[in-house]
């Protein structure tokens, strides 16, 4: 069965470095996202992106943050220099089209110390 | 703007026992999904809810849509311990942007 597939699992960093966290979805799906969740708390929504552009952003997402298709495959979030409060679990997401539903990977948890 | 809010935030269930998590929404949703989600891993999907009146029902859990209340709720029929962990609902104001509830951590006791 196709999945969303997202690596590393887990990634530490120190504050003030950039981090890339990788996703691969699944190969006929046009709609990528990316969704974060706080330890203990719900699951927030970052970005979406279609057509090699941003389609909607979040007030977290701010300047520090970016997304990009580098290849026909793969879905990058970069966050430029991790703050403390950007530890958290990121999921990876992806839809055939409008109107269908999400397949998430089985996310990144992001530890920043 | 969307919100999504559900309650209780914590259920402490005994098996075997009813139960019922309750999703309210603030505005017009496309639809209406429920997930799981076991610690530290991902959502998995159990519904996607699409119209009023809608009744979805696998294995011990049954989810329902009522557009008019803006209210979901997930049923769930003889708790048993396999089913212990957070479940959320999520709407979708506008295109595919999901906006999940605070979440429902499920814990059944023996």
């Amino acid at each position: 069965e196709p999945e969303v597939t997202q690596t590393p699992s887990h990634q530490v960093t120190q504050m003030g470095q950039e981090v890339i966290l990788r996703c691969v979805p699944i190969s006929n799906h046009l709609y990528f996202y990316w969704y974060r969740q706080i330890l203990g708390q719900k699951v927030e929504f970052l970005v979406s992106f279609y057509n090699n552009e941003i389609s909607e952003k979040s007030e977290i997402f701010d300047d520090q943050f970016s997304v990009e298709r580098p290849d026909g495959s793969n879905f990058t979030l970069k966050i430029r220099s991790t703050k403390l409060e950007d530890s958290a679990m990121y999921f990876c997401a992806s839809t055939l089209g409008l109107g269908t539903e999400a397949f998430f990977g089985q996310g990144t948890r992001l530890t920043v110390v | 703007e969307l919100k999504v809010e559900q309650n209780p935030l914590f259920l402490s269930m005994q098996e075997g026992k009813n139960y019922t998590i309750y999703c309210n929404y603030s505005t017009t949703s496309d639809r209406l999904y429920w997930y799981r989600q076991d610690p530290g891993k991902s959502l998995e999907s159990l519904f996607v809810l699409l119209s009023n009146g809608a009744v979805k029902q696998e294995g011990r859990l049954m989810a329902s849509l009522d557009t008019k209340a803006r209210l979901s709720t997930l049923h769930i029929t003889a708790a048993v311990h396999d089913l212990s962990a957070t479940y959320f609902c999520a709407g979708v104001a506008a295109g595919n942007k999901l906006t999940f509830g605070g979440g429902t951590r499920v814990l059944v006791k023996p």
